[in-house]
């Protein structure tokens, strides 16, 4: 099984934009699907990006998601930051039965 | 309105049992399959176990292989986790969460399901502590 690597935690200002990063520790990124989670403080996790890219309606355009096969690792990009956006943000991927998540980032907009 | 609620949460003492239900409502529930995905406290995410919309396929964490088993009731529209040989590293929220439906894509020929593996609905959790 593999792992999924995030940043503990990221910051930036209002209006900015952050990118959040999770590392495949083996296998290709590529190989599977890679989808994003927001969980607000005491609020159950939401779908902000499925497909590594895709977002589900609703979500905003300001949420972006790609992959890298050089880093072997996924990126979920907010611009235009809002401080509801202030939330962890978890990573998730599939392979052989197997639901694998990030440790989790928490991102705080100051 | 979709809707999953989670409750059978609990203080228990390590070695004991305890069994989560999960009530779904607002959508076909034997047509999605489900998991549960539970999250310690200050901690982040951990997948538990999911089972397909007609049970064939069960799935479960190493972590928790052999002491829970997940089952559903399709006539009662409602998603189950016993839990046997509690821990106390077994102390977390437990999530029910629904894994978005397949879609249908076809070509000139045949048809067949494309799956997705990703998590569309939450429940709110219930919350379980292990502990003497």
């Amino acid at each position: 099984n593999f792992m999924l690597t995030q940043p503990h935690s990221v910051s930036e200002s209002p209006g900015k934009t952050v990118t959040i990063s999770c590392t495949r520790s083996s296998g290709s990124i590529a190989s599977n699907y890679v989808q994003w989670y927001q969980q607000r403080p005491g609020s159950s996790p939401t779908t902000v990006i499925y497909e590594d890219n895709q977002r589900p309606s609703g979500v905003p355009d300001r949420f972006s998601g790609s992959i890298d096969s050089s880093s072997n690792s996924a990126s979920l990009t907010i611009s235009g930051l809002k401080t509801e956006d202030e939330a962890d943000y978890y990573c998730q991927s599939y392979d052989s039965s197997n639901w694998v998540f990030g440790g989790g980032t928490k991102l705080t907009v100051l | 309105e979709v809707q999953l609620v989670e409750s059978g949460g609990g203080l228990v003492k390590p070695g004991g049992s305890l069994r989560l239900s999960c009530a779904a409502s607002g959508f076909t529930f034997s047509s999605y399959s489900m998991n549960w995905v539970r999250q310690a406290p200050g901690k982040g995410l951990e997948w538990v176990s999911s089972i397909s919309s007609s049970s064939s396929y069960i799935y479960y964490a190493d972590s928790v292989k052999g002491r829970f088993t997940i089952s559903r009731d399709n006539a009662k529209n409602s998603l189950y986790l016993q839990m046997n040989s509690l821990r106390a590293e077994d102390t977390a929220v437990y999530y029910c969460a629904r894994i978005r439906a397949p879609r249908v894509d076809c070509s000139s020929t045949s048809c067949y399901n494309y799956y997705y593996y990703y998590m569309d609905v939450w429940g709110k959790g219930t919350t379980v502590t292990v502990s003497s």
